[in-house]
């Protein structure tokens, strides 16, 4: 079975700028979380995503969206690039259905974003 | 609120020596999940282990082994006989049993030496 994909793995933008990241769950998963990692932070939650609709969200600015398509795959957007936007964003999915108890999170490799 | 504490930022260990991997944790909830996670430079998380908090029963996987603690709200991670292929951030986390939002650890920074 392939794993969590994502795409691109590496981005540069400049301030001002907005960016969209993709990811592709494990065929038949369809949770998907995100999460931000940078070095002052560490890892936080940004928001999760089951059947097309946001079912949980952290912490983070309006500029931080995403959306669900109904194959499962992800996208999320952040929109007036700053600069302490530069971080590893990763995907996760999971098997979890609808109001049952969670079930593991497998992650993809990451998208790298660098804000300029 | 739910919050993970690994106190050790970095740990450098010559290879074949045993490390533990400290992790304690904080929750108001009585049902909960914990987790270990590896990042490799790569920067993928590769999933180790999960454990609910019913169950404290320590759990050895190979060279890796978990002990849980719930009176100490602890979490620990130990590698018996450390590899150079060992050397990775290791992360601990924890999240609600019906939630998917997982909180994590600053995380460990494990270099093993050959």
């Amino acid at each position: 079975k392939a794993g969590v994909t994502q795409t691109p793995r590496y981005l540069i933008k400049t301030r001002g700028q907005q960016v969209t990241l993709s990811c592709s769950p494990i065929s038949g998963h369809r949770s998907v979380s995100w999460y931000q990692q940078t070095p002052g932070q560490g890892l936080q939650f940004l928001f999760e995503y089951f059947s097309e609709t946001q079912r949980n969200k952290g912490n983070f600015p309006g500029r931080f969206s995403g959306r669900q398509f109904s194959n499962s795959r992800s996208e999320m957007n952040v929109s007036t690039l700053e600069l302490g936007d530069s971080a590893l964003y990763l995907c996760a999915s999971s098997a979890r259905l609808a109001g049952l108890l969670q079930e593991t999170q497998y992650f993809g490799p990451g998208t790298r974003l660098l804000v300029l | 609120a739910q919050k993970v504490t690994q106190a050790q930022t970095e740990i450098s260990v010559v290879e074949k020596e045993d490390v533990t991997l400290d992790c304690v944790y904080e929750t108001r909830d009585t049902t909960y999940y914990l987790f270990w996670y590896k990042q490799p430079p790569s920067g993928e998380l590769v999933f180790l282990i999960r454990r609910n908090s019913f169950d404290e029963q320590n759990e050895i996987s190979g060279r890796y082994s978990w002990n849980f603690q719930k009176s100490t709200s602890s979490f620990n991670f130990t590698i018996t006989a450390s590899q150079v292929v060992d050397s990775a951030v290791y992360f601990c986390a924890l999240s609600a049993f019906r939630d998917d939002k997982i909180i994590f650890g600053k995380g460990t920074r494990l270099h093993i030496l050959p």
